[in-house]
């Protein structure tokens, strides 16, 4: 099936740092989504965000919508070690919560010691 | 709000038997729910759509006869997973929306069934 391109694929950094990643569609999305994962759970909801160009914050976290609808960021400020885990982008084509979601394809973040 | 359980959270068995896996929303009725099954280091890939009371949706390259999926009511959806091989083995999640409440127009992710076929 279809998947997001996100990017970095992987990061490794000190207790801290502030993290950015971002994804990118060839095509428009209505919703994008941001998740976090544990190993062996399932996706947690960390921002939702419904308009071009929405700029949303969740504590330490920032995401915004692209304005070309095809992309979306998520930053992390002042990372701490419960941020570890994978975090996943998802895009959705239209308002209704009923259609499915398109996944990124996750960024794992370590934070070394 | 918003909680999504799955049970069971691992299961175990032999090849050829059939498993079964419920999903449900413990505070919110969901209308609609999610199966999704992920491989290791890989993320999630939609199985199918299940809408309470109606058939459910596939994505295309999964077998329904293979994948049953029962929404019978508006906080309980299960998975079958008939005559398992060992190549079904992976981490089975789904996930409920609600048009009101917590969950409005979001999905809701339970934590996850790990299904190991011997």
């Amino acid at each position: 099936g279809q998947q997001l391109n996100q990017s970095p694929q992987s990061m490794f950094i000190q207790e801290g740092e502030d993290v950015s990643m971002n994804c990118t569609s060839s095509s428009i999305f209505n919703t994008w989504l941001w998740y976090k994962q544990d190993p062996g759970e399932g996706p947690v909801l960390l921002i939702a965000l419904y308009k071009a160009g929405e700029l949303t914050s969740n504590g330490r976290l920032t995401a915004q919508f692209g304005i070309t609808r095809k992309d979306s960021f998520l930053n992390i400020s002042a990372s701490i070690p419960s941020d570890v885990g994978i975090y996943f982008c998802a895009g959705r084509i239209s308002n209704f919560g009923n259609e499915k979601l398109t996944f990124g394809t996750g960024t794992r973040l370590t934070i070394i010691p | 709000g918003a909680v999504v359980s799955q049970h069971p959270s691992r299961v175990i068995c032999k090849s050829g038997t059939s498993v079964k896996i419920e999903c449900r929303s413990l505070d919110f009725q969901a209308t609609t729910m999610f199966w999704y099954r992920q491989f290791p280091k890989q993320s999630l890939m939609l199985m199918a759509t299940s809408n309470e009371g109606s058939k459910a949706t596939y994505e295309q390259g999964v077998e329904k006869d293979k994948f049953l999926i029962n929404h019978a009511s508006l906080t309980l959806s299960t998975l079958t997973v008939t005559s398992a091989h060992p190549e079904d083995s992976s981490f089975y999640i789904c996930s409920a929306i609600s048009w009101r409440g917590p969950a409005r127009e979001t999905q809701y992710f339970g934590p996850g069934t790990r299904l190991l076929v011997l």
